[in-house]
């Protein structure tokens, strides 16, 4: 059965305390692998999409890897505007997103 | 703007009323979805329409009912809501299906339904 866990469920950093995220997946064939951030209150907002192993992609503090088992999202020197929770979802071999439980990172200034 | 947008934001209703969400996206996108997240921030889909043709039927009780009248709107029909339908239902959409362009699914902000 495709499956995504994540952890740690809760994460709480210090303003520039670098930091990952981990999103570890089954799935009969991956057709990609998307990274998400969700606001309380709001809808999922698109981060990345990883086709690949080996696979890297950056946006100003964070950056998305991906293994054929698992994907990181690393946060560099964090601010507090970076708290939200983020969310990984896998696309395999059919016409859906599954998604994993998220993490809700926190950062303190 | 350019959004997915669904309404209501909030709807607090009792147990065995019928209610609807709408959602319609002016993106181009061919593709429409409808999500519930749990209390615990889960995700799980439970409908897809691709040019309004139903591809995507989760095991969702029949007591809700997807309609899509032009590939730009998909709402979402409950019927005899019950206590544990009570969650946040978010509609997205794609270029293609399964989100397989660059960005993924478009999300909507989400309608919290309260079943009291």
């Amino acid at each position: 059965e495709d499956q995504v866990t994540q952890s740690p469920e809760a994460l709480r950093l210090q303003e520039g305390e670098s930091s990952s995220l981990n999103c570890s997946y089954t799935v009969s064939g991956l057709r990609g692998l998307f990274w998400y951030r969700q606001d309380p209150g709001k809808g999922p907002e698109f981060l990345f999409t990883l086709y690949s192993a080996g696979e890297e992609k950056e946006k100003e503090r964070l950056k998305a890897t991906l293994t054929k088992k698992e994907s990181f999202l690393h946060i560099t020197a964090p601010k507090p505007e970076d708290s939200a929770t983020y969310l990984c979802a896998v696309h395999p071999n059919t016409d859906k997103l599954i998604f994993g439980t998220g993490t809700r990172l926190q950062v303190f200034p | 703007d350019t959004a997915v947008s669904q309404t209501p934001k909030y709807l607090v209703t009792q147990m065995g009323n019928d209610k609807s969400i709408k959602c319609e996206q002016n993106l181009g996108h061919d593709t429409m979805y409808w999500y519930k997240q749990d209390s615990k921030k889960f995700l799980k889909i439970m409908f897809s329409y691709n040019n309004k043709e139903l591809i995507i039927n989760e095991t969702v009780p029949n007591r809700f009912s997807p309609k899509s009248p032009d590939k730009a709107h998909l709402n979402l029909h409950i019927n005899s809501l019950e206590l544990g339908d009570s969650a946040v239902y978010f509609c997205a959409s794609s270029q293609d299906r399964g989100g397989q362009a660059n960005y993924g699914y478009t999300f909507g902000s989400g309608t919290r339904l309260t079943v009291v």
